[in-house]
């Protein structure tokens, strides 16, 4: 089965601190791979996506990622985290062929501290 | 671009009454939405997808009495919690594209307790 994975369910950084949260997903075939943040009661907010070209991507409030095939990994980064960086991020996987549905991974917590 | 709003925020039910949430594509035609399910730290789990005109299509272990989902036009889902019991309280999410190209829209959430 399809599957992704989010290692790490909480990370806690200082602030202007970088930060790696990461995703692996199960197969190698085609895929659009995206990574969401969501604040306490709130719906999701896209923070970036990959479809196809380049396999660096970069998206808003100083994210980016990474798309590796040959590791099946699309790893979250950011050079300096700020307070308000604090929220659960989701990494979530379409798989070519299935209907436009997503595959969520399990979020990662991210606290940013003084 | 690409806004989808979801009604209401919250709700809380009496245990055995019926609730509807909706889920609208403001700028944009959604023939596809997806409804989502959240319990407290989770992942969101794919309940299931709504199609504009035709039924929807529920995701394994989803009772499609209990969560009656109408897509009656191009911009507008809806997801009844029939019955609804203080085990469907979660945090219910809707979901749109606007084309293949595009990421995924989220609406805001609506968090049921149901008492």
């Amino acid at each position: 089965a399809q599957s992704v994975t989010q290692l790490d369910s909480q990370v806690p950084v200082f602030e202007e601190a970088p930060v790696e949260l990461r995703c692996n997903y199960s197969s190698s075939v085609s895929v659009y791979l995206f990574w969401y943040v969501q604040y306490p009661n709130q719906g999701l907010q896209l923070l970036l996506k990959y479809l196809s070209g380049s396999t660096l991507v970069k998206g808003i409030n100083g994210f980016e990622a990474e798309f590796n095939k040959s590791q099946t990994s699309f790893h979250l980064r950011k050079p300096s985290v700020h307070i308000s960086d604090t929220a659960e991020y989701f990494c979530a996987v379409r798989w070519s062929g299935t209907a436009s549905k997503l595959t969520f991974g399990t979020g990662t917590r991210l606290q940013v501290t003084l | 671009g690409a806004v989808v709003s979801q009604h209401p925020s919250r709700v809380i039910c009496k245990s055995g009454t019926s609730v509807k949430i909706e889920c609208r594509s403001l700028d944009f035609q959604a023939t596809t939405m997806f409804w989502y399910r959240q319990f407290p730290k989770q992942s969101l789990m794919l309940m299931a997808t709504s199609n504009e005109g035709s039924k929807a299509t529920y995701e394994q272990g989803v009772e499609k009495d209990k969560f009656l989902i109408n897509h009656a036009s191009l911009t507008l889902s809806t997801l009844t919690v029939t019955s609804a019991h203080p085990e469907d309280s979660s945090f219910y999410i809707c979901s749109a594209s606007p084309g293949q190209n595009y990421g995924y829209t989220f609406g805001s959430g609506t968090r049921l307790t149901v008492v």
